[in-house]
């Protein structure tokens, strides 16, 4: 089925190691994000991407790093992971913004819990 | 900047009453207003969107919303609620064209029998 496929769905990492979360989408979409959620603060974006190649900063880059050398996938590498990190990441993608396709579509989620 | 505001943390309503989520926004230009719903270990799903005309919209899953600007609003709305529209509820805004969409922290709906 057409949509948003997030790996891994659960992860623990112990404070100071790395690691990727990985976003593909099959949709052909040019726009994607990332989001962390957390607790009575909604969706924050960490980074989006609007086109292969270019990546731009959301609210809370600081602690990760994206790249997007195809149009399927966005990957989010966290460098050194803290526990103020705990958090379920949520990859979006959208097609170009026109008033019949601007919602996202969203992918399940990855639940990561830093120790 | 842009900014969306959900003051209420949780509702509770019984079912088949009505119901009414607030969404309030600060945006310095017509901003796109969007609804989503997220059940419990789901991503998100977009309910309804408003970019310009009417400014009652219809969405999916028999919700719609209004959209006010002399009062900066964005009020989700629902006749009749079923006991399988227990979710949680995001309002976002996003900039015309733009490319960040920003969510409010959400309003926990829970339906009671």
């Amino acid at each position: 089925n057409a949509g948003v496929t997030q790996t891994p769905k659960f992860q623990v990492l112990k404070t100071g190691q790395s690691m990727t979360l990985q976003c593909a989408q099959d949709m052909n979409h040019e726009y994607m994000s990332w989001y962390r959620q957390d607790p009575g603060m909604g969706l924050r974006l960490i980074h989006y991407s609007v086109g292969a190649g270019i990546t731009d900063q959301g609210e809370v880059p600081n602690g990760y790093n994206v790249s997007r050398s195809t149009t399927e996938d966005f990957p989010l590498r966290l460098l050194s992971a803290a526990p103020s990190q705990t958090s379920v990441y949520f990859c979006a993608s959208r097609a170009k913004p026109t008033e019949k396709h601007y919602g996202y579509t969203f992918g399940s989620g990855t639940r990561l819990t830093v120790v | 900047a842009q900014s969306v505001t959900q003051p209420d943390i949780h509702i509770t309503v019984s079912e088949g009453a009505s119901l009414e989520l607030r969404c309030n926004y600060s945006y310095g230009a017509t901003p796109y207003l969007f609804w989503y719903v997220q059940s419990p270990g789901q991503g998100l799903q977009l309910l309804l969107k408003y970019f310009s005309g009417d400014t009652l919209v219809q969405g999916i899953k028999g919700f719609e919303a209004e959209f006010k600007r002399s009062q900066s609003s964005f009020n989700l709305r629902k006749p009749s609620v079923h006991w399988s529209d227990a979710a949680e509820y995001f309002c976002a805004v996003g900039a015309s064209g733009g490319f960040k969409t920003i969510f409010g922290a959400g309003t926990r709906l829970f339906v009671k029998a």
